[in-house]
């Protein structure tokens, strides 16, 4: 059974930092591309990053650009995101997400992890 | 890239069928046939119940069903339940290695 768990939310101050981890089990993680995707408070799904099963291709929204840094360790089955800079507008829970797509290619959130809130507020 | 288009909220009686739709551009829902959909339960991650356009995982009910025209893909429910009262969400290839996902609409059955 594939499982993902999510790890390292809480709260920090706007301008603060915080890595999120994601422990992957129960599928071969080297093979398949894997994305953060974030939902604020009573809003909609939306994807932050994203990377191939290589880490050779990387794709960030707009919003976090230059800010998150999304990174993999495929030896220990472990998917990262650093957001530097927060923002209030940060303010979501973050879902690991395992991509659907086959040859590590990023296509769509296949299966999610139960998430871990990030809140950014003073 | 901007979000998907869904109708906020969609309603219907037990047994009824209801459709919720998900508006793109020729750059996403209408370049693929790369559409997937997600129930969201209060509180709860997100579950794939259709991708790449027409597969459904395994365990997910044939009272879900999908279409596509244009740059409009469509989500049926049939013979719908109170089971099925929830958030739903279509998601959207759209190239580059990037996806997008829609506005949402929740469901509510009468």
């Amino acid at each position: 059974e594939v499982q993902l768990l999510e790890s390292g939310g809480g709260l920090v101050q706007p301008g603060g930092s915080l890595r999120l981890s994601c422990s992957a089990s129960g599928f071969i993680f080297s093979d398949y591309a894997m994305s953060w995707v974030r939902q604020a408070p009573g809003k909609g799904l939306e994807r932050v990053s994203s990377l191939t099963n290589g880490g050779d291709q990387i794709k960030y929204a707009e919003s976090v650009e230059g800010r998150f840094t999304i990174s993999r360790d495929n030896s220990k089955n472990i998917l990262y995101v650093q957001m530097n800079v927060l923002r209030a507008e940060d303010t979501a829970v973050y879902y690991c997400v395992k991509d659907g797509g086959d040859h590590g290619r990023i296509l769509y959130p296949e299966v999610w992890g139960p998430g871990t809130m990030v809140t950014v507020s003073s | 890239q901007s979000a998907l288009t869904q109708p906020a909220s969609v309603s219907g009686s037990p047994g009824q069928s209801i459709t919720i739709s998900c508006t793109g551009t020729s750059s996403d829902v209408g370049s693929y046939n790369l559409v997937s959909w997600y129930r969201q339960d209060p509180g709860k991650a997100p579950k794939v119940i259709i991708y790449e356009g027409t597969k459904r995982p395994s365990g997910i009910s044939r009272r879900f069903s999908v279409s596509k025209s244009g740059n409009t893909a469509s989500l049926t429910i049939s013979g719908l339940q109170a089971e099925d009262e929830a958030d739903y969400y279509c998601c959207s290839y759209a190239g580059f290695g990037t996806f997008v996902f829609g506005t949402g609409t929740k469901v509510t059955v009468l």
